[in-house]
């Protein structure tokens, strides 16, 4: 019963090269949210996807970042040209369906980027 | 707007101490969840327990347990004889919409042995 997988668990950049996240959902889970962890603070979302949809990407910067969530493989957060100021954790959750009572959203173990 | 608020940023108990963990909340929607997550030194967020506006019994699992008191927007939670495993990140978090999680700034509860 594999929960969610994310890798890699760290992952150093210099300035201006790209960071690849990587996100399997739970088995049976269909939607996908990325979420960010700046340092001291609570977790703030970012983007929802379905298979090979965005559904929402409202708090996502409109620059340099962009997400996907093919109809195989896992979903993929992508940072452009990163910047000290992406140094953070970066969560994955999914869930089986969206809305109502039993939407609960899993999280894996986030990938923490830090940007030299 | 929505919101929460946990004001507490870090709480130290000794071990076999009680100790409570503040949530309050904001939203003007009737009907919303709260949940609680525990998020300990390895970093994953473990999901603990999910309560929604509209059942306010209040909720008990080995030594946890959780206060939902909507006249004050708050959903307390409470570890029973605290133990030195318990120190984590602990966050509330709200969702009134169909998916969008809003997230306090968590409190950090180390429990000393």
């Amino acid at each position: 019963n594999a929960g969610v997988m994310q890798n890699p668990r760290h992952l150093v950049r210099r300035r201006g090269q790209e960071a690849r996240l990587r996100c399997s959902p739970m088995k049976g889970h269909s939607h996908v949210y990325w979420y960010r962890q700046l340092p001291e603070e609570g977790l703030k979302f970012m983007v929802y996807l379905q298979k090979e949809n965005i559904i929402d990407e409202s708090g996502m910067p409109k620059e340099r970042f962009s997400a996907e969530f093919p109809k195989e493989g896992p979903s993929i957060l992508r940072i452009q040209q990163v910047v000290r100021g992406d140094s953070a954790a970066y969560f994955c959750a999914s869930s089986q369906i969206v809305g109502g009572t039993k939407n609960i959203q899993y999280f894996g173990a986030g990938t923490r980027l830090s940007v030299l | 707007a929505q919101k929460v608020t946990q004001a507490q940023t870090e709480i130290s108990v000794v071990e076999k101490e009680d100790v409570t963990l503040d949530c309050v909340y904001e939203t003007r929607d009737t009907t919303y969840y709260l949940f609680w997550y525990k998020q300990p030194p390895s970093g994953e967020l473990v999901f603990l327990i999910r309560r929604n506006s509209f059942d306010e019994q209040n909720e008990i699992s080995g030594r946890y347990s959780w206060n939902f008191q909507k006249s004050t927007s708050s959903f307390n939670f409470t570890i029973t004889a605290s133990q030195v495993v318990d120190s984590a990140v602990y966050f509330c978090a709200l969702r009134s919409g169909t998916y969008k999680y809003i997230f306090g700034t968590g409190t950090r509860l180390k429990v000393l042995a």
